[in-house]
């Protein structure tokens, strides 16, 4: 069974840092594509950023573009995302997800995702 | 950026109802265009990829339509585990979330 289990979610002040991480298991994590997806609270879905199965691929929505980082350990069969200068409006639920049909593909498999909430 | 628009935002529905939700493309993405149904608290679930084509263990109630800027998806006698928002989401340049459409 495929599984994707985010945490490191945390409040955390503006401008502040943190790291995600996405913990996967049921696939053969290496061969696999990943990206993170947001949903601000009671908002929809926005996607953040993805990487290719090898890592040396990397792509960002311009609203991250230069504060986050996405990258993986595929000995460790997890996927981060580094998130710098956090913002109030980075405030959400980060989904890690599998893109199907390229790396920027559609999701078929989500993990349950974890809360960021960026506040002073 | 492709922007993509869902309509309507809210859709009032009963059991047994057949629903259609629209979702428009700014610009062309022939037919790569994926559906999602998602519940509170839940992660969103994957039922419509390249337009028309079912995602496995998806019920055949649902079905989608459309290429180009213009898709459907349709729901034929509606469920009460269907009631739920649904997302439509282009792959045709990076990806993009349409808004949502509530089915109440």
């Amino acid at each position: 069974e495929v599984r994707l289990v985010e945490s490191g979610g945390m409040l955390v002040q503006p401008g502040g840092s943190l790291r995600l991480s996405c913990a996967a298991s049921g696939f053969t994590f290496a061969t696999y594509p990943l990206s993170w997806v947001r949903q601000a609270p009671g908002r929809g879905l926005e996607w953040v950023s993805s990487t290719s199965a090898s890592g040396s691929s990397t792509y960002y929505a311009e609203s991250v573009k230069g504060r986050f980082t996405i990258s993986r350990d595929n000995s460790r069969s997890t996927l981060f995302l580094q998130m710098n200068s956090l913002r109030a409006e980075d405030t959400a639920i980060y989904y890690c997800a599998h893109p199907m049909g390229g790396i920027l593909g559609y999701f078929d498999f989500w993990g349950q995702g974890t809360l960021v909430s960026v506040s002073s | 950026d492709i922007q993509m628009t869902q309509s309507p935002s809210i859709l009032s529905a009963s059991v047994g109802d057949r629903v259609t939700i629209t979702c428009r493309a700014s610009q062309s993405i022939n037919t790569w265009l994926a559906w999602y149904q998602q519940t509170p608290g839940k992660a969103p679930k994957l039922l419509i990829y390249k337009a028309s084509s079912l995602e496995g263990g998806v019920p055949s109630r649902f079905s989608g339509s459309g290429s180009g800027t213009e898709f459907t998806l349709t729901i034929n006698s509606l469920q009460p585990d269907d009631f739920a928002t649904y997302y439509c989401q282009q792959y045709s340049d990076y990806c993009t979330f349409g808004q949502g459409t509530k089915v109440e």
